[in-house]
């Protein structure tokens, strides 16, 4: 079976700084692992993936997230907090082979302060 | 193009009421997939459905849930018996099969349930 941990529930950071959510994962196999937004009122928004190739994966808003796997770690980055970024965000797994549901961790709420 | 949809956004029901929930998947997604967001919490898997194969459904937390799902369309989520423990954000999620493109699933903005 597969998990995800998000050890903090909120993150709160200051405008223009860098900001760093964290995640770990659990999953037999390879991992396939994704990052979500979620803003208030609204669905699941994908912001971005790591499937194979290279650790340090770029997506959507300028955020970045780094494979680890070694410390079995996926954890989101961007180099410059707005406070637009302040919204839900979600990790998920699953492994490379098998079920193709994805695993959730309970969130991270960021909130960016002006 | 069109977006995944759900309807109703909201709805709100009294204990014991069975209810139907509806998503219909961006064109051409072959794969469908069913979550439930309690409130404060993750997402868990309810039931996963690819063009002709068996869906699997794992994730479904009793037999008062099922799902259908005609073709590789519009899909329904059926709660029997409505428990107050029911009441979540259900949501309906679609992905392409086959591409490394395919992989990100595509979420629908949920429907809210409440059971009264």
């Amino acid at each position: 079976a597969q998990s995800v941990a998000q050890p903090e529930d909120q993150v709160n950071v200051a405008e223009g700084n860098p900001l760093t959510v964290k995640c770990t994962y659990s999953v037999s196999g390879n991992p396939y692992l994704f990052w979500y937004v979620q803003y208030p009122n609204r669905g699941l928004q994908f912001l971005l993936k790591y499937i194979t190739g290279d650790n340090l994966v770029k997506g959507s808003y300028g955020f970045e997230a780094e494979f680890n796997k070694s410390q079995t770690s996926f954890h989101l980055k961007k180099p410059s907090a707005l406070v637009s970024d302040s919204a839900l965000y979600f990790c998920a797994v699953r492994p490379d082979t098998g079920r193709r549901a994805l695993t959730f961790g309970s969130g991270t709420r960021l909130q960016v302060q002006p | 193009g069109a977006g995944v949809s759900q309807s109703p956004s909201n709805k709100v029901t009294e204990k014991g009421k069975d209810v139907e929930l509806r998503c219909d998947p961006i064109s051409g997604h072959t794969a469908l997939y069913w979550y439930r967001q309690r409130l404060g919490q993750g997402l868990e898997f309810l039931i996963y459905f690819q063009g002709n194969s068996a869906p699997d459904k794992s994730g479904l937390p009793s037999d008062r849930f099922s799902a259908e799902r005609t073709g590789e369309s519009v899909s329904t989520l059926t709660i029997q018996r409505t428990q107050q423990e029911d009441s979540a954000v259900y949501l309906c999620a679609s992905s392409l099969v086959g591409a490394v493109s395919s992989y990100e699933q595509y979420f629908g903005p949920g429907t809210r349930l409440t059971v009264t």
